[in-house]
């Protein structure tokens, strides 16, 4: 049974700072793997999907990569904001499943 | 588009009555999700759908859930009878398959019913 695990649980930051989320995995049978951000009382925002056979995506000051074979996702975000405050959640789709795995989240606050 | 629409955003309801949650996926997308979403137990998979026929139910707790989705555009979460451990976030989401059947591409989640039993 794929299990996914989020550390840190809680971060909080001064604006500007360089913040590393991580996702690890323990079935590297993966489909693909997918950032989300949830905003208190908010459903979940799309932020990046890595295909299984991708290393990494960017989107703005946001990077995501993957390593398979170690079972690892890392979030990167740059020149962190105040506006980046939110809970971020990883969530893998194993292989031969549609059926996604979530991490329990990161909660990021960023002040000013 | 509007995106994944959900009704109620709230509902309060005593144990022992019946719930429904209502979803509308993006239009065009093949595949429908129910989730729900606790403190305890954080983002599980109720059920999907694959062009509006369930696939994988295996998430639904109980047979006290079920879930139709009658056409492409509409679907729901029944919970009869209701109880305190319901109380939950809901989310539906939708996504469109580009990859042949091997997997789905973004997610696209409503907004949630926050559901209270008392």
């Amino acid at each position: 049974k794929q299990e996914v695990t989020q550390i840190p649980a809680a971060l909080s930051v001064p604006e500007g700072e360089n913040l590393v989320l991580n996702c690890s995995f323990t079935d590297s049978a993966i489909y693909n793997l997918q950032w989300f951000r949830q905003d208190p009382g908010k459903g979940l925002t799309s932020l990046l999907l890595i295909q299984s056979s991708q290393r990494e995506q960017t989107s703005g000051r946001l990077n995501a990569s993957l390593d398979k074979s170690s079972g690892r996702s890392t979030l990167y975000i740059a020149a962190s904001q105040p506006g980046d405050s939110a809970t971020y959640l990883c969530a893998v789709i194993t292989g031969g499943s549609y059926i996604p795995t979530f991490g329990r989240g990161t909660s990021l606050i960023v002040h000013p | 588009d509007a995106g994944v629409i959900q009704s109620p955003r709230h509902e309060v309801t005593e144990m022992g009555q019946e719930v429904t949650l209502r979803c509308k996926p993006i239009s065009g997308h093949d595949y429908l999700f129910w989730y729900r979403q606790t403190m305890m137990r954080g983002l599980e998979l109720l059920i999907y759908f694959n062009n509006n026929v369930p696939i994988d139910d295996s998430g639904m707790p109980e047979d006290r859930f079920s879930a139709k989705m009658p056409n492409a555009s509409f679907s729901t979460l029944k919970i009869q009878p209701s109880e305190p451990r319901d109380s939950a976030v809901y989310f539906c989401a939708s996504s469109l398959d580009t990859r042949l059947g091997q997997s789905w591409e973004t997610q696209y989640f409503g907004p949630g019913t926050r559901l209270l039993v008392l």
